[in-house]
């Protein structure tokens, strides 16, 4: 069976520190790999999707960057991060050709608090 | 102008009765599938149903079944004979076209059981 991995947890940055959270996914090949920002009490707000190695689709111009160095490795990076950055960054997986019926699965999250 | 609306921010709902979430979408696609998460206080985004556009009958899986008004544009998830566990987030999602690789979410309404 496939699953996800997503880490750290939880993470406490000083504002204008470097980031980098890792996704991994399991039991499966070529994924679509997205990862969303959900701020408290609100929505997902998607800010990154790859369809393949190297391919990477931006949603929201912002100072983070995301990366997939392996087919199954989904990175979101930041040179400096900003007291906005904060929040909780979701990494998810769903099978080609995404057809219409598949979901997109979930990591369990890292909780991001910048001071 | 908003994909999807979930007009209900929060509900409370006694335990053992049937709760419907309310979804209305807005796409000029013929072809788009909807989705409902659910998020537990822990933070994980849990894939609960899903319902295409030409499907010709409502999805259900399990305890949770899928009110599709197409003609109304609304995706109304009901949860029948409700549990202290169902308490959480709901979110409705939609992906519009058959190749779409991204979804759209909605704001999310908080479901609290009481016993």
């Amino acid at each position: 069976s496939q699953t996800i991995h997503q880490w750290p947890a939880t993470l406490v940055q000083p504002v204008g520190s470097p980031l980098s959270l890792e996704c991994t996914v399991e039991g499966t090949s070529n994924p679509n790999l997205y990862w969303y920002r959900q701020a408290a009490g609100r929505g997902l707000q998607l800010l990154f999707y790859s369809v393949g190695i190297g391919q990477i689709s931006s949603e929201v111009p912002q100072n983070l960057s995301a990366s997939r160095p392996q087919d199954r490795q989904f990175i979101l990076s930041s040179k400096k991060l900003l007291l906005s950055d904060s929040g909780f960054y979701l990494c998810a997986w769903s099978a080609l050709p995404g057809g219409r019926g598949q979901p997109q699965h979930f990591g369990d999250g890292t909780r991001l608090s910048i001071l | 102008a908003q994909k999807i609306t979930q007009t209900q921010p929060g509900m409370f709902v006694q335990e053992k009765e049937a709760v419907t979430l309310d979804c209305t979408y807005d796409t000029s696609d013929p072809s788009y599938g909807l989705f409902w998460y659910k998020q537990p206080s822990s933070g994980e985004m849990i894939f609960l149903i899903y319902q295409g556009s030409y499907d010709q009958q409502n999805a259900t899986e399990g305890r949770y079944s899928l009110n599709f008004q197409k003609a109304r544009k609304s995706a109304n998830l009901v949860i029948s004979a409700s549990q202290l566990g169902d308490s959480a987030m709901y979110f409705c999602a939609m992906r519009e076209g058959p190749g779409a690789q991204k979804l759209v979410f909605g704001q999310g309404t908080r479901l609290t059981i009481n016993p």
